[in-house]
């Protein structure tokens, strides 16, 4: 049973550049989150999709924007990198919100360099 | 604001030694919490939530709303445990998010 997936696992981009990054939550799951991991730090909360809306966004700029697909896949989108996006992004998803349909399941994350 | 604060980076117990990772929480509403685990090499997964109140790999935590604490505990630590910890607070403000700490790594020794 697959869990949450995310790709690419790994990139490095130079500062200035666009970056895709991409999420498949698990079966069943209709809602995914967006979080970013600094190094030392624990995960910062971006965005939440639920049935393909946006639900929540944490303290980001609008560099940062995300969406979620029909079939409930997600993609977090961030322009004009700068060194400070060097991170590793996790996606969650959950079954839903509230009570135990949000507990959220974690991919392995795509650590992002950017030079 | 919400804030999660867990005061140790770092914890280093002998193996069969009691551990206590601590946890305190500032929130207005009525907290829901959870502690995280992330063993070497192995994505973050959930250990256990305070709604379930149930003991997960004998750990267990207590919600404290008087000391706003969420504190784990295990009362004899296994080498095994060795992780690291968070903990986090949903934040109904935020789509249900979570909100995390910044975390505590846990040694277990032999």
């Amino acid at each position: 049973d697959a869990g949450v997936t995310q790709s690419p696992t790994h990139l490095i981009k130079t500062r200035g550049q666009q970056v895709t990054l991409r999420c498949s939550p698990i079966s069943g799951h209709k809602s995914v989150s967006w979080y970013q991991q600094v190094l030392g730090q624990g995960p910062q909360f971006i965005f939440q999709y639920y049935e393909k809306e946006e639900r929540g966004r944490g303290n980001f700029p609008d560099r940062f924007s995300a969406r979620q697909f029909p079939n409930y896949s997600s993609e977090l989108n961030v322009n004009a990198l700068l060194l400070g996006d060097s991170a590793l992004y996790l996606c969650a998803s959950s079954l839903g919100q509230g009570g135990s349909k949000n507990i959220q399941y974690f991919g392995a994350g795509t650590r992002l360099s950017v030079l | 604001a919400q804030r999660v604060t867990q005061p140790e980076k770092l914890l280093s117990v002998f193996k069969g030694a009691p551990v206590e990772l601590k946890c305190n929480y500032s929130y207005s509403g009525s907290p829901e919490l959870f502690w995280y685990v992330q063993y070497s090499r192995q994505r973050l997964q959930l250990l256990l939530r305070h709604i379930s109140r149930e003991s997960i790999k004998g750990f267990t935590a207590d919600l404290n709303k008087g000391e706003t604490s969420f504190h784990l505990k295990k009362p004899f630590a296994q080498e095994e445990d060795s992780a690291m910890y968070y903990c986090a607070l949903k934040s109904e403000n935020s789509g249900y998010a979570l909100n995390f700490g910044k975390g505590t790594s846990l040694l277990v020794t032999p």
